[in-house]
């Protein structure tokens, strides 16, 4: 199986940081990955699909980048309603799996 | 607009069974693969499963491989996860999902709310 893994596990920021995680696959994953974000009791909310592309509905100021085994999902700006957990997935090959998430919290 | 309504859960005895189902509406059923997903308390998600829009085809994590099955009723618009020898680490909220792209399994686009398991004595 792939093991995924992001960096940092959680991070502080404050509103209108950028902000950057990252997420690396065991193996070679080409562009199949998806960035999703969670708030606290809510459902995921897809966010990027196939490392780059910006799911409908999503704010522009988040965007994701990457092939192979790295990838970063950036936030150029943080809004107060950006402070949640993020997690990639891969899916590359089954079984799809997560990665463990980044917690962005208010500095 | 799309909805998934997920029902079943509780809470059951280790090495018990249960049954979890996902109500899908707002788009033809069919035509999407959908999964399953869970999170155990305070911890982050774990993808569980895949069955493509005809069923044919089904895919799992190791961690359920054996033990759980997954299927679909396409006349019923409901997937179906089938869950024996339960164990405490299998305790957490179970989600269905929904395939973003039709005819591939790939990235979930919708996602329920969720139906929790606990698994205790």
């Amino acid at each position: 199986d792939i093991q995924m893994t992001q960096s940092p596990s959680s991070v502080s920021a404050s509103v209108g940081d950028r902000v950057t995680i990252t997420c690396r696959a065991s193996l070679g994953i080409n562009s199949y990955l998806a960035w999703y974000q969670q708030k606290p009791g809510k459902a995921p909310n897809l966010l990027i699909y196939s490392a780059s592309s910006l799911q409908t509905g999503v704010p522009s100021r988040f965007s994701g980048s990457g092939s192979g085994t790295d990838f970063t999902l950036t936030i150029s700006s943080l809004q107060p309603e950006d402070f949640a957990t993020y997690y990639c997935l891969q899916a590359s090959s089954f079984p799809f799996t997560f990665g463990p998430g980044t917690k962005v919290d208010i500095k | 607009e799309v909805q998934l309504l997920e029902s079943g859960g509780g809470l059951v005895q280790p090495g018990g069974s249960l049954r979890l189902s996902c109500a899908a509406s707002g788009f033809t059923f069919s035509n999407y693969a959908m999964g399953w997903v869970r999170q155990a308390p305070g911890k982050g998600l774990e993808w569980l499963s895949a069955i493509s829009g005809t069923g044919s085809r089904t895919y799992y994590a190791d961690s359920v491989r054996g033990r759980f099955t997954i299927s679909r009723d396409n006349s019923n618009n409901t997937l179906y996860l089938q869950m024996n020898s339960l164990r405490a680490e299998d305790t957490a909220v179970y989600s269905c999902a929904k395939v973003m792209v039709r005819g591939v399994i790939n990235y979930f686009d919708y996602w329920g709310q969720g139906t929790l398991v606990t698994v205790s004595s």
